[in-house]
């Protein structure tokens, strides 16, 4: 079965610092992935995505990726975090083929940036 | 705001009974879809319709329907409840099967 892994369950930093978290996926084929970010007691927001072309994607509010298709790795990360961005980061991978629209999540990662 | 909307915010209802969630996609956009959200399963894809058809199925149960309207709006019906379907319930919409998907702020449900 597909699926999607996300590495840490729970990362606190302090603010400034850097942040990496780490997704991997199963292979299966060409693949469309996403990062979303839910802020607490929010919707899913939409931080970026990856289509094609070129590997390292920006997002909103300073947040980048990095596909590395040999690897299965989709990493999100961010030079200087802020208090402001304490949420829940969720991975996702759309599977490309005959009726696999859907998104498959991975499990979170909480994020706790301290002051 | 993503544009998808969902009603009602919150519901509490008690085992064995019946509800329906309901969920209007962004403006222009033809698929829907419904996701649980549940401490301990995650996020998981529940059901796919696209303009008014439903295209494909994840881990919904039998007890659980969904459809779509000629308006595009849709409806999750969730019938003889149990504790364990006490979840968050998010819509996403899509302008097409493929293309990225925007979700709604989500119905939480509580069985008692």
């Amino acid at each position: 079965a597909q699926s999607v892994s996300q590495h840490n369950h729970h990362v606190i930093l302090s603010e400034a610092a850097s942040l990496e978290l780490g997704c991997n996926y199963s292979y299966g084929g060409t693949v469309n992935l996403f990062w979303y970010v839910q802020y607490p007691g929010q919707h899913l927001q939409l931080l970026l995505k990856y289509f094609s072309g070129d590997p390292l994607v920006k997002g909103i509010k300073g947040f980048e990726a990095e596909f590395i298709k040999s690897k299965f790795s989709f990493n999100l990360r961010k030079p200087s975090v802020q208090w402001s961005d304490t949420a829940e980061y969720f991975c996702a991978v759309k599977y490309s083929g005959a009726g696999s629209y859907q998104l498959t999540f991975g499990k979170g990662t909480k994020l706790s940036v301290i002051p | 705001d993503s544009g998808v909307t969902q009603t009602p915010k919150h519901l509490i209802t008690a085992t064995g009974q019946r509800v329906t969630l309901r969920c209007s996609p962004r403006s222009g956009d033809l698929s829907v879809y419904w996701y649980q959200q549940s401490l301990d399963q995650g996020l998981q894809f529940l059901i796919q319709y696209y303009n008014g058809e439903e295209r494909a199925k994840g881990n919904i149960l039998e007890r659980f329907s969904a459809q779509q309207f000629p308006d595009l709006h849709s409806e999750l019906n969730l019938s003889s409840l149990e504790l364990g379907d006490s979840a968050l319930y998010f819509c996403a919409s899509s302008v097409g099967r493929q293309e990225t998907q925007y979700f709604g702020p989500g119905t939480r449900l509580l069985v008692l």
